[in-house]
């Protein structure tokens, strides 16, 4: 059953954490997305990447960290210097520009971050 | 910056109904368009993607249309179900020369009611 997950589903923090959402995906895709969604909002790109050991920052980076060391694998952490982290957290793949097809998005399930 | 809007920001029908929500980009310097729908607390579904060099495409009772030049594109769901009712999203990939960085911008969405 080919897709992609986000785990958990619900988290919760406490000011001064550090959190890892997790992103996993069985699609052989090259690329992987994280975007923000706040509420009444279009989602925004937070980090992205084409190709594993390789990442760029979106357009709201500040406070966040990634890491693709496999190709299924693109977890996000939160950290401390992010000030408003509650959110929902979407991740996405795709196969990526480097092989020329259709860069159609795929999306998870989704991670909403609550600070307490 | 590549800006997208989405016009209305909700809209509610009786059941039967044909409808068109609107999207517009300002720059039309795109590689693709896609239009996703997403349900309260979930995450997105990919329904339509168009590339840069075609006019439209069709699935199912949905057709979306593109006009790169005027930076507009057109989401038409025909006989519209109360299963249709969900947030529609449309998002518009950097063209960067023939191929994507596979950096979407999305637009706030247009919440779509559709009633018995």
């Amino acid at each position: 059953d080919g897709g992609i997950t986000q785990s958990p589903k619900y988290l919760f923090r406490k000011e001064g954490q550090n959190v890892t959402l997790s992103c996993e995906q069985n699609l052989n895709h090259d690329a992987m997305y994280w975007y923000r969604q706040d509420p009444g909002q279009g989602l925004r790109l937070i980090y992205y990447s084409q190709i594993v050991n390789d990442f760029q920052k979106g357009d709201i980076a500040e406070g966040y960290s990634v890491s693709r060391e496999k190709k299924e694998s693109f977890p996000l952490t939160v950290t401390s210097a992010q000030k408003n982290p509650t959110a929902f957290y979407l991740c996405a793949s795709s196969r990526g520009q480097t092989k020329r097809v259709l860069d159609e998005q795929f999306f998870g399930p989704g991670t909403r971050l609550t600070v307490l | 910056k590549q800006e997208v809007t989405q016009i209305p920001a909700a809209l509610s029908v009786p059941e039967g109904e044909n409808l068109v929500l609107n999207c517009s980009f300002t720059d039309s310097a795109i590689y693709n368009l896609q239009w996703f729908r997403q349900d309260p607390g979930k995450g997105l579904t990919s329904l339509l993607l168009i590339q840069s060099s075609q006019r439209e495409q069709t699935s199912g009772r949905l057709n979306a249309s593109l006009d790169k030049s005027s930076g507009r594109s057109t989401l038409y769901i025909a006989a519209s179900q109360p299963g249709d009712s969900a947030t529609y999203l449309c998002a518009v990939s950097v063209d960067a020369g023939g191929t994507s960085y596979g950096k979407l911008t999305f637009g706030q969405g247009t919440i779509l009611t559709v009633h018995p």
